[in-house]
């Protein structure tokens, strides 16, 4: 069975760094591409990019290019989502989501990551 | 960038035929894929590849796609449908990216 388990809800403050992870398993992680989605509250999903675990190769979204990194460590079987100086406009629900190989549609989801970045 | 465009909502009657619409310039050739999103749920699969529909997806979704714009179709739409229905396909790049239609509220009372 396909699962992506995410890691658990964050409260920051505003310029404070954060790394939220997304661990893979019941499937290949690395021959998958593993994407992040953001959902701001009472708002619609906003495909942020993806990585290719096996090579690390990384698509961002023009709007969240230079906002936060994505990365995976493929021995353990998990994709990161990071930013290095939070605003109170990255409060959200982040999810990972598998994507398929060929048309890079997400087909598995995570349960969702709640950032609350407030001072 | 690339959009995806959707009506903001859909109401329907219990058992009437519901249409969600999504326009976008490379839907002629990308695929659709469509999600159901209720309260509080992570998104699911219920189209994929304009017109497929995943197992354990009742046979009242429906999906299809015609020159820019692909639509899903909930035949006989019952209460429990009620949710938010997102469009997504990727740009035509040489490394696509993907983009989700701004979703649409499907209500049915």
């Amino acid at each position: 069975e396909v699962q992506l388990v995410q890691s658990g809800a964050e409260v920051k403050k505003p310029g404070e760094s954060l790394k939220i992870s997304c661990k893979g398993s019941g499937y290949s992680f690395s021959t998958y591409w593993v994407g992040w989605v953001r959902q701001m509250p009472g708002k619609g999903l906003e495909w942020m990019g993806i990585i290719y675990p096996d090579d690390s190769d990384t698509r961002y979204s023009p709007s969240f290019q230079g906002q936060v990194t994505i990365s995976a460590d493929k021995s353990i079987s998990t994709a990161y989502l990071q930013w290095s100086s939070l605003k109170a406009s990255d409060t959200a629900m982040y999810y990972c989501a598998r994507h398929g190989s060929k048309w890079l549609e997400p087909d598995y989801w995570g349960q969702g990551t709640l950032v609350t970045v407030s001072s | 960038s690339y959009e995806l465009t959707q009506p903001p909502s859909v109401s329907v009657s219990p058992g009437q035929t519901a249409r969600i619409t999504c326009s976008g310039d490379a839907l002629p050739k990308k695929y659709a894929y469509w999600y159901q999103q209720k309260s509080g749920q992570a998104p699911v699969l219920v189209i994929y590849e304009d017109s497929k529909r995943p197992s354990g997806i009742p046979e009242r979704f429906s999906g299809s796609s015609s020159g820019t714009m692909a639509t899903l179709t909930i035949s006989g739409a019952q209460v429990e449908d009620e949710a938010d229905y997102y469009c997504y396909s990727t740009d035509t790049s040489d490394n696509p990216r993907g983009v989700f239609g701004g979703g649409t509220k499907l209500t049915v009372l």
